[in-house]
């Protein structure tokens, strides 16, 4: 199983919400990531999470707040958003382990469109 | 700073000929790795073929393969009977060895003519 799921797939909030995202595998991988896309661009890295610990946080606002409750589950907690925050949310996964090629080989999963209104 | 650079923002191909898109990347590194990934209009990314600096033998992977000039600092893809499937946002990665961040290109865009 090669997949990486993510829930919900299209998500509306008012800038006073509250909503959060997840993200799912089951490969084993160690190495789990949120990206943020604009439409047209390329991905913009936002957490990585290496054995469970936040290993990179690339100056995210606090209205974003990741959490990795396990080795298989990556969540993205979000509040007080604004609507430039509206965008495709990835999250993906890499083995992270044995060194080598495989180790950052980065694994998607679909996205979920995100809404600020 | 490390960049990519994918010069082409938009390319076309007739249907079952070949087309190459272009990346080259800045670094100072000797160990790192380069990746292409596919992400059609469905949105998801997906790894198409991956290259290890220290590896001169260039990648393949089906009708896709790289042209790796590590000397060049260029790591071009070549499709090869393109296929209406194939059309989508091509992005270019650079990713050093010993870090999970990657740089992206900005992508080049490839539409496949029936």
């Amino acid at each position: 199983d090669t997949e990486v799921t993510q829930t919900p797939k299209h998500l509306v909030m008012g800038m006073t919400n509250k909503k959060s995202l997840k993200c799912e595998q089951h490969m084993g991988h160690r190495a789990m990531y949120w990206y943020k896309q604009k439409a047209k661009k390329p991905p913009e890295l936002m957490f990585v999470y290496s054995y469970e610990k936040l290993s990179i946080n690339e100056s995210v606002p606090s209205r974003f707040s990741p959490e990795c409750p396990n080795s298989s589950l990556l969540n993205l907690h979000l509040h007080a958003l604004q609507p430039e925050d509206s965008a495709l949310y990835l999250c993906a996964s890499s083995p992270g382990t044995s060194g080598g090629l495989s180790s950052y080989e980065q694994y998607f999963g679909p996205g979920t469109r995100l809404t600020v209104t | 700073a490390q960049t990519v650079t994918q010069s082409q923002p938009e390319m076309s191909v007739q249907e079952a000929e070949t087309v190459t898109l272009s990346c080259t990347y800045d670094t100072s590194e000797s160990d790192y790795y380069l990746f292409w990934y596919k992400q059609p209009p469905s949105r998801q990314m997906i790894l198409v073929i991956r290259q290890e600096a220290y590896k001169q033998q260039n990648a393949t992977e089906n009708r896709f393969s790289v042209n790796f000039q590590k000397a060049a600092k260029s790591f071009s893809l070549k499709i090869s009977d393109s296929q209406l499937g194939d059309a989508a946002m091509y992005f270019c990665a650079y990713g050093p060895s010993g870090t999970y961040k990657y740089i992206f290109g900005t992508g080049t865009r490839l539409k496949v003519l029936a």
